[in-house]
């Protein structure tokens, strides 16, 4: 057990739906990582939180936003949801930067 | 960006040491070198990272090469439970964020 919540474990939606993701990082951790996983992308990072401020973007669409809010869980936001972003999304944290990273163990999302 | 390069796969027997290479020929003084791996169905795990010198910790050791151009993730004794997908990750602290960069890792099968 990572100690990383992420909620919820499966979702399954349609196309041009909206949904949260929603993840409790570490007891003590300020920062906060989304990731995405899919067959043909492999992980790749979507952004990075500390202590409540967005540190980092990646590969994120404009449709995809996140927050952290003061208790320090963050939110991952999808809108106008396409097949493609069918995957498996992970969250992750750690006390602050250059430690070691602890995942969650994702969200599945499903596009129908 | 700095990137690494690993086998895509690798096999071992039980019981029996595995060495699993990388090589980071464009990496910089200040990256550090990470592992994680990945077990079927769960979040990416933290293995290992080190800098310049050779680090041990209970799951593993990280031999790194005189000039930083290679490392080597030693596991001791591979288990079942070691059949993973290994990620070696040099972590892009110059960018002021600590996202992880994931290749395609490589896949270790541990035969009994």
């Amino acid at each position: 057990d990572s100690g990383v919540t992420q909620t919820p474990k499966h979702l399954i939606t349609a196309t041009g739906q909206r949904v949260t993701l929603r993840c409790s990082p570490r007891s003590g951790d300020l920062s906060v990582y989304w990731y995405q996983q899919s067959l043909d992308q492999g992980l790749q990072f979507l952004i990075h939180y500390y202590n409540g401020e967005e540190r980092a973007k990646g590969n994120i669409l404009e449709r995809f936003s996140a927050q952290q809010f003061p208790d320090l869980h963050s939110e991952l936001n999808l809108s106008s949801l396409e097949l493609g972003d069918s995957a498996l999304y992970f969250c992750a944290s750690s006390p602050s930067g250059n430690q070691p990273q602890h995942f969650g163990d994702g969200t599945r999302l499903s596009i129908l | 960006d700095a990137k690494t390069t690993q086998p895509n796969s690798m096999e071992s027997n039980e019981e029996e040491p595995v060495h699993l290479p990388c090589n980071h020929s464009t990496i910089s003084g200040t990256d550090y070198i990470h592992w994680y791996r990945q077990l079927p169905s769960q979040g990416p795990e933290y293995v290992i990272h080190g800098l310049t010198s050779n680090v041990n910790n209970r799951m593993a050791s990280l031999a790194i090469a005189e000039d930083r151009k290679s490392s080597t993730l030693i596991l001791h004794r591979a288990t079942l439970r070691d059949a993973a997908v290994y990620y070696c990750i040099l972590d892009l602290t110059g960018a002021g964020s600590y996202q992880l960069t994931f290749g395609k890792g490589t896949k270790l099968s541990v035969i009994p």
